[in-house]
């Protein structure tokens, strides 16, 4: 079964660049599908990032595009977020997510990781 | 950006209840709508897709319903593991957004 799982760093410095790797198992990457990330302010609602195909599409949320990347690297079977120049307000839990729709791209998200709660901090 | 409208917010029913959650959108969407459900320090799960197919292994006494820009969530027999919060999400355009989420507790 497919499972993922967040890593990176749990406090960033504002006006730095936070970075999360999310690592895929019982799946590859390359066999398809899009592979997302969700955050999750502590006590708020979900907000969509970005999400990526393993050739490298990707589709972000105009919100964040101007700070978003997101990467893919399928010989290791991950993909990475990188959001620059962090606030406080980018304190949250970041999920990183498969897509389960196969037609419709960065559409369902099924199954997520565990979830990683960055703060953003000096 | 299409944004959605999930009332109530909080919602308080007992064990064997039937209730059901509202989420109403800024816009059409066919039926490209899902719902989630998040238990406290999880992840969410999805539940239903396409506005009204149920997720693998979901459990049948959670249903959907809806079209356009109205769309409910209905758990016909509240049990105890389903106290959790549900949120809607659009995939029928980009950005995806979600509702704000409608917590069932425990009344």
């Amino acid at each position: 079964q497919v499972q993922l799982q967040e890593s990176g760093p749990g406090l960033v410095k504002p006006s730095e660049t936070l970075s999360l790797t999310c690592t895929v198992s019982g799946y590859s990457i390359s066999s398809g599908y899009y592979w997302g990330w969700i955050r999750q302010p502590p006590g708020k609602g979900l907000e969509w990032i970005g999400s990526i195909y393993h050739s490298g599409s990707t589709y972000y949320n105009p919100s964040l595009k101007s700070r978003v990347t997101i990467s893919v690297d399928t010989s290791k079977n991950q993909f990475s977020l990188k959001l620059s120049s962090v606030t406080a307000a980018d304190t949250a839990v970041y999920y990183c997510a498969r897509d389960s729709d196969p037609i419709v791209p960065a559409a369902l998200f099924d199954p997520w990781g565990q979830g990683t709660l960055v703060t953003v901090s000096s | 950006a299409i944004w959605m409208t999930q009332s109530p917010s909080l919602l308080s029913a007992s064990t064997g209840d039937r209730v059901t959650i509202s989420c109403r959108m800024s816009q059409g969407i066919s039926s490209y709508l899902a719902w989630y459900q998040q238990k406290p320090g999880k992840a969410p799960e999805l539940l239903i897709y396409a506005a009204s197919t149920l997720q693998s292994g979901v459990p049948s006494r959670f249903s959907g319903s809806g079209s356009g820009t109205d769309f409910t969530l209905t758990i016909s027999c509240l049990q105890s593991e389903d106290f959790a919060t549900y949120y809607c999400q659009q995939y029928y355009s980009f950005p995806r957004t979600f509702g704000q989420g409608t917590k069932v507790e425990i009344k």
